[in-house]
């Protein structure tokens, strides 16, 4: 399985401020998401992020609002923008396992929990 | 368009007391089905895999199993350590291996 740590776990941010969530996994992967959890709701799906080229967004999310960066096969980064309270979320990073394998099972970094204020 | 539905929302058991939660699904050719665990202010914890309809899965107090339409998440003697948010996923081919999440069922197990 995969290790997979993201920062910060939570933070408490201004409203119109922004936010970058860093994600660093163990292994080389070929893509990575980036999944929103509202409160009481289920995960989301906001992009796929591939090294080398740019991210691939998901009906509802645009790269001003949630620019992804993947600069190499373990590491990538989540900003959300000029937040709102709307934001307010738990934003998870995730990787399939063995090596990207199709049909393989995701794994999921602890979550950033922000609260946007 | 992919959709996961998942029942109940919340489920309260007395330990000892087994269950199932159910998730059903519609999909234009199942890839994968996925079980995950999740604990309040974690990320979700993979549990199962399952491929086919007919096929099953254990782990301790778990069995997942799988039809066409549905799985089951079976527990056995619950404990309260069993308590979390089960969330059930699907993968269809063409997804770039992304998932599609149903809402999940909140699980209590009291003492």
């Amino acid at each position: 399985s995969a290790v997979i740590s993201q920062k910060p776990s939570r933070d408490i941010c201004q409203r119109g401020t922004s936010l970058t969530i860093q994600c660093q996994v163990d292994s080389q992967v070929t893509m990575m998401f980036w999944y929103r959890q509202q409160p009481g709701q289920s995960l989301t799906l906001i992009a796929t992020a591939n090294q080398g080229s740019e991210a691939t967004y998901e009906s509802g999310f645009v790269i001003d609002k949630f620019p992804i960066s993947r600069p190499n096969l373990t590491f990538s980064t989540l900003t959300v923008s000029n937040m709102s309270p709307e934001d307010s979320s738990i934003y998870l990073c995730s990787v399939n396992g063995q090596g990207g394998k199709m049909n393989t099972e995701a794994f999921f970094g602890q979550g950033t929990r922000l609260t946007v204020v | 368009e992919d959709q996961v539905t998942q029942s109940p929302e919340a489920l309260r058991l007395q330990e000892g007391e087994s269950s199932s939660l159910n998730c059903s699904y519609t999909v234009s050719g199942l890839r994968g089905l996925f079980w995950y665990r999740q604990d309040p202010g974690k990320g979700p914890e993979f549990l199962f895999t399952l491929y086919s309809a007919g096929e099953e899965k254990e782990k301790e107090r778990l069995k997942a199993t799988l039809t066409k339409k549905e799985s089951f998440l079976h527990i056995t003697a619950p404990k309260p350590e069993d308590s979390a948010t089960y969330l059930c996923a699907v993968q269809a081919p063409g997804s770039a291996r992304q998932l599609t999440f149903g809402s999940g069922t909140q699980l209590t197990v009291l003492p």
